[in-house]
């Protein structure tokens, strides 16, 4: 079953503004990493956070890490229309747990950005 | 190649039939996953190879379901007597070593069982 929670599950905003999206976890993990989906298509890799960092940048985007509260956000800052997709949270899992090997995708949260 | 591919694109079958779903990895990436995503919903575990070897088939929902990689390259997700909760989208997706590397995913198959 899915381990990762987003929030919120839908958010839309106007082009310019910023976008913020959540995601919580339950057991420890070695990596956490963002994907964007756009309609009908596969999940594109945007950013990797380790568990021993805390923020992240990769041009518009900013991921934080909070390991101590199970949860990370990913910021997208001065959003165009072409922002409009999903994008799902993945854990990463260390060994020993049962979901070692193996990214754990959350829900999503579907971004629509306006024009 | 230059990405993950997968084939069919589409599939529709009769509920019954067996399918049978290919997926092609990046060249030299060791790990290949197999997804299932409901409408609205995030990818779901299926499979995972690290070159031939099935490490870990936990996620597949029945015995109707069966992946291969035999040459550790390509690898094909079966799935016999198809029923119609077996609609959904299947994704591949490979990684040069394991998941810790990120994911390339393919665009998926979308199967509909009628």
């Amino acid at each position: 079953s899915q381990q990762g929670e987003e929030d919120p599950q839908a958010l839309s905003i106007q082009e310019g503004e910023n976008a913020t999206m959540n995601c919580s976890y339950k057991t420890s993990i070695n990596n956490l990493q963002w994907y964007r989906q756009n309609s009908g298509r596969g999940l594109v890799h945007l950013i990797l956070i380790r568990s021993n960092e805390r923020e992240k940048h990769s041009g518009r985007l900013r991921v934080t890490l909070d390991t101590s509260k199970k949860s990370s956000s990913l910021l997208i800052t001065a959003s165009r229309a072409a922002d409009t997709a999903s994008y799902f949270c993945a854990t990463d899992h260390l060994p020993g747990s049962s979901n070692t090997g193996k990214l754990i995708f959350g829900q999503g949260t579907t971004l629509q950005v306006k024009p | 190649g230059a990405g993950v591919s997968q084939s069919p694109r589409y599939k529709v079958a009769k509920r019954g039939q067996d399918v049978a779903l290919r997926c092609d990895p990046i060249s030299g990436h060791v790990s290949l996953f197999w997804y299932q995503q409901a409408l609205g919903q995030g990818p779901e575990f299926l499979t995972y190879f690290q070159n031939e070897a099935q490490l870990d088939k936990s996620g597949l929902p029945s015995d109707r379901f069966f992946a291969e990689r035999p040459e550790g390259s390509v690898s094909t997700l079966k799935i016999q007597r198809t029923q119609q909760e077996d609609s959904a989208v299947y994704l591949c997706a490979s990684s040069f070593r394991d998941s810790s590397y990120g994911y390339t995913f393919g665009s998926g198959t979308r199967l509909t069982v009628v």
